[in-house]
């Protein structure tokens, strides 16, 4: 796609269940973020990766969340024993690589989710 | 990571030029200057970006500066679908420095 694509776009889960977050970012893409955005905040970052490297994890809350990309492509963020607090959108951005300028983050639409 | 402050909200009318300034006292030599719109539902979206001086594009111009210590965003005309959350990020090309956010502004544009 044009895009990046994050899927599913709502996800209501039981507190205690695990989740995983999709995104597909744009085909050839270097750098990838993934952000947590609360209501009314703004997106806070939890983790980027450059390829498959996963370079910065400091954003991530606890050892309940972890992100991978394997492949250097599409990125999973998963939760597990999800809580409350975990409900936020969270919000996928990729990005080339740019070399001595800054060059712009396209971002997903997000992953809405709900712990109940 | 440079501290940006920017306003909390602004309002304005249709038509109207609208002008959102940010600081960010210690701004590094590497950083650049960008700024994103988020509607609700939708993830941010780039607007423009500069180093210094002055950037325009179709959608808002850029004003920085010598010092670079603070930037405005303008906005020229707005309309009602200007209404969004504008974000101003500063930092280098290198990794996640590159996209930290603060709150951002929270733009109204009444008819």
């Amino acid at each position: 796609g044009a895009g990046v694509s994050q899927s599913p776009r709502y996800k209501v889960a039981k507190r205690g269940q695990d989740v995983a977050l999709r995104c597909d970012p744009i085909s050839g893409h270097v750098s990838l973020f993934w952000y947590q955005q609360a209501l009314g905040q703004g997106p806070e970052f939890l983790t980027y990766f450059q390829n498959e490297a996963q370079l910065d994890k400091s954003g991530l809350p606890s050892d309940r969340f972890f992100a991978e990309r394997p492949e250097g492509s599409v990125s999973t963020l998963k939760i597990q024993r999800t809580q409350q607090e975990d409900s936020a959108v969270y919000l996928c951005a990729s990005r080339t690589q740019g070399l001595g300028m800054n060059t712009e983050a396209f971002f997903g639409q997000g992953t809405r989710l709900t712990v109940v | 990571l440079a501290k940006t402050t920017q306003p909390i909200s602004m309002d304005s009318y249709e038509g109207q030029e609208v002008n959102i300034t940010c600081s960010h006292n210690n701004i590094a030599t590497n950083d650049y200057i960008t700024w994103y719109q988020q509607f609700p539902s939708q993830g941010p979206r780039f607007i423009i970006q500069g180093y210094k001086t002055k950037v325009t594009n179709e959608v808002a111009s850029l004003f920085i500066p010598a010092d670079r210590k603070s930037s405005t965003l303008s906005l020229p005309r707005v309309s009602l679908s200007d209404t969004a959350v504008y974000y101003c990020l500063v930092g280098a090309d290198t990794g996640r420095r590159a996209l930290t956010f603060g709150s951002g502004t929270r733009l109204q544009v009444q008819p």
